[in-house]
């Protein structure tokens, strides 16, 4: 039974170029959210989707930063035209439902560290 | 704007005591609070949740309790064992909206 998986693990880009994250859910899970962790400080929630819909982005930056969770494949976190300040460790989690019944743990992935050059 | 805070970034303990790990929050929405440990290169696992109809919680060496009144929160190890040195978030939620987290403490268990 396979975790939540990210790829790459480790991502270097130049300045300017693009970043995209790759994470795959639990099996079963249709919940998907992103955070950042920056040097010294805490997971920072960034966006929360569900199947082909974006449920909550109120933590993603207004330019550059784009998520998506097609129907088929692997929820993608998309950086444009990366800055020094987008160097961060960035985590995925998945879940089984929201709802306050029952447990609603996120199950984090290994993270993808993202350095811009 | 931190609504879930963790004002000790570290804390050192002997192994076989008591590790006292305290979490504080500023949002009375919050119903449903998590901790997570994580080790270094890795991402963070789930250890224990409690929802805020209870306060007390317990999983064998691991107690989370909620003070509603004092919107705080704290997890209890023990014994604490050198496998327990790691950084230990906490997170709440309101409604099952997303998790806040806080900055994290970093526990170091003494051989």
């Amino acid at each position: 039974n396979a975790g939540v998986m990210q790829n790459p693990r480790h991502l270097v880009r130049r300045r300017g170029q693009e970043a995209r994250l790759r994470c795959s859910p639990m099996k079963g899970h249709s919940h998907v959210y992103w955070y950042r962790q920056l040097p010294e400080e805490g997971l920072k929630f960034m966006v929360y989707l569900q199947k082909e819909n974006i449920i909550d982005e109120s933590g993603m930056p207004k330019e550059r930063f784009s998520a998506e969770f097609p129907k088929e494949g692997p929820s993608i976190l998309r950086i444009q035209q990366v800055v020094r300040g987008d160097s961060a460790a960035y985590f995925c989690a998945s879940s089984l439902s929201l709802n306050g019944q029952g447990s609603f743990e996120q199950y984090f992935g290994p993270g993808t560290r993202l350095t811009v050059t | 704007d931190q609504q879930v805070k963790q004002n000790s970034p570290s804390l050192s303990v002997q192994e076989g005591r008591i590790s006292i790990l305290n979490c504080d929050y500023t949002n009375s929405m919050f119903d449903y609070f998590l901790w997570y440990k994580k080790y270094p290169a890795e991402g963070p696992t789930f250890l224990i949740s409690i929802s805020s109809i209870k306060d007390k919680n317990e999983d064998g060496r691991f107690t989370v309790f909620l003070n509603k009144s004092a919107k705080h929160l704290s997890l209890h190890i023990v014994p604490s064992q050198p496998g327990d040195s790691a950084v230990y978030f906490c997170a709440a939620s309101a409604a099952g909206n997303q998790f806040y987290f806080g900055t994290g403490t970093s526990l170091t268990v003494i051989p």
